[in-house]
């Protein structure tokens, strides 16, 4: 049984650009959130992606979106991409809303040059 | 300021010793967590919890839920305990609230 899978691992991007990453969440699971985590610093909530709509949204510009599809995966995309995007993003998936264990996925290590 | 604060920052431990991670909380909570990240960045969940305590081999995660506060404990520390070790909760909605972490390196 595959955990949270998300691809790329790595990428480097110019400052400008846009970016998507990718979240396949836990078999069974069809909740998936999205964090920012900066180094040396927890991660920070960007939203919460639940029978494909975002259900709740952290305080991040609208520059940060996301979609979920049919199957409970999930896309980050980023547009106009500053320095300061640089980080880990990690997604986690969950079943549900309520309060239940999470799984979180390695993460994809961004950076903008 | 931050609703989930841990301590120590930083930790550095002999093989076999007693370690112990404080978090405390300032919100309400429906479960608080203690994750595990490595440098490769993945997060592993090592224990949720809403009372109590729980034990897990050599970890054991304790809850106080009145004093809002909650500890980890490793005994018998060992090198490949090294790691970051960050408390969270969660409030509605399952959505996580992070501690800045305790970057944990036991020596041999």
């Amino acid at each position: 049984d595959a955990g949270v899978t998300q691809s790329p691992t790595h990428l480097i991007k110019t400052r400008g650009q846009q970016v998507t990453l990718r979240c396949s969440p836990k078999s069974g699971h069809d909740t998936v959130s999205w964090y920012q985590q900066a180094l040396g610093q927890g991660p920070q909530f960007i939203f919460q992606y639940y029978e494909e709509e975002e259900r709740q949204r952290g305080n991040f510009p609208d520059r940060f979106s996301g979609h979920q599809f049919p199957n409970y995966s999930s896309e980050l995309n980023v547009n106009a991409l500053l320095l300061g995007d640089s980080a880990l993003y990690l997604c986690a998936s969950s079943y549900g809303t309520g309060n239940s264990e999470a799984f979180f996925g390695q993460g994809t290590r961004l950076t903008v040059v | 300021k931050n609703e989930v604060e841990q301590s120590p920052q930083n930790l550095t431990a002999q093989e076999g010793e007693f370690i112990t991670i404080n978090c405390s909380y300032s919100v309400g909570i429906s479960a608080l967590h203690w994750l595990q990240q490595h440098p490769g960045g993945g997060i592993v969940s090592l224990f949720m919890l809403s009372s109590g305590k729980k034990k897990h081999g050599r970890l054991i995660a304790t809850i106080n839920i009145q004093e809002k506060h909650s500890s980890l404990h490793i005994t018998a520390s060992h090198p490949r305990d090294s790691a970051v070790y960050i408390c969270a909760v969660t409030r509605s909605g399952n959505q996580f609230y992070f501690g800045t972490g305790t970057s944990l390196t036991v020596i041999p």
